[in-house]
């Protein structure tokens, strides 16, 4: 079955600086692949997604690339700010069939101000 | 705001016990998943349900199982309830495009 991992564990950056996060997944049949923000004691929260047939997404200070061929996907944010603190999950996904999302280990993320 | 609602949000039980958890959908779509998530891990798929049948299931033992209703609200049900069952478990609705899944907020388990 498909496996997520997700680096690093934990991310401290400056306020103003990037902040990268990096997946990898294991089954090349998978072709979606969202980012979920998850604050303390909520719910995760979909932030960006993209699909295999696109290379790179952005949406605003957001912005997403995927490469297939190394089956690796990122998620990077620009411009961090105070309220991007929180645990950032990468997940994988086939869109046919049972809609069964992978997650990686998730990422904290602190920005510092 | 996803317009997905769980409850309870937090509950204790103690080993043996068996639990329900509800979740509904402002929007309600014929299809919604669990998912349990464990304290510093991300969510596991746990099943989905379909028009009322489930169609697909992730390594969980059968003592997990669930309900869709005709208006698409959603129940698990947990018998037998271990310490390991302790976690935050999430319900999700399908969105628009292809992939999405809307979660809830979580209702959170604790098993003494």
């Amino acid at each position: 079955g498909e496996n997520v991992e997700q680096h690093p564990s934990t991310l401290s950056v400056q306020e103003g600086d990037s902040a990268v996060i990096k997946c990898t997944y294991s089954d090349s049949a998978s072709n979606y692949f969202p980012w979920y923000k998850q604050e303390l004691g909520k719910g995760p929260q979909l932030i960006i997604d993209i699909r295999s047939n696109v290379g790179e997404k952005k949406d605003q200070r957001i912005a997403v690339t995927l490469n297939k061929t190394a089956k690796h996907f990122s998620l990077h944010i620009t411009e961090t700010q105070p309220e991007d603190s929180a645990v950032y999950f990468c997940a994988a996904s086939k869109t046919q069939g049972a809609q069964k999302l992978v997650f990686g280990q998730g990422t904290r993320l602190t920005i510092n101000p | 705001e996803t317009g997905v609602t769980q409850s309870p949000t937090h509950l204790i039980k103690t080993r043996g016990q068996q639990v329900t958890l509800r979740c509904s959908s402002q929007s309600g779509h014929n299809t919604v998943s669990w998912y349990q998530q464990a304290l510093g891990q991300g969510p596991q798929f746990i099943f989905q349900y379909y028009r009322e049948e489930e169609n697909g299931r992730g390594n969980f033992p059968p003592r997990f199982s669930g309900l869709q209703f005709p208006n698409y609200s959603s129940e698990l049900n947990v018998n037998a309830l271990e310490l390991d069952d302790s976690a935050l478990y999430l319900c999700a609705q399908r969105g628009t495009a292809p992939g999405e899944l809307f979660f809830g907020e979580g209702s959170r388990l604790t098993v003494l």
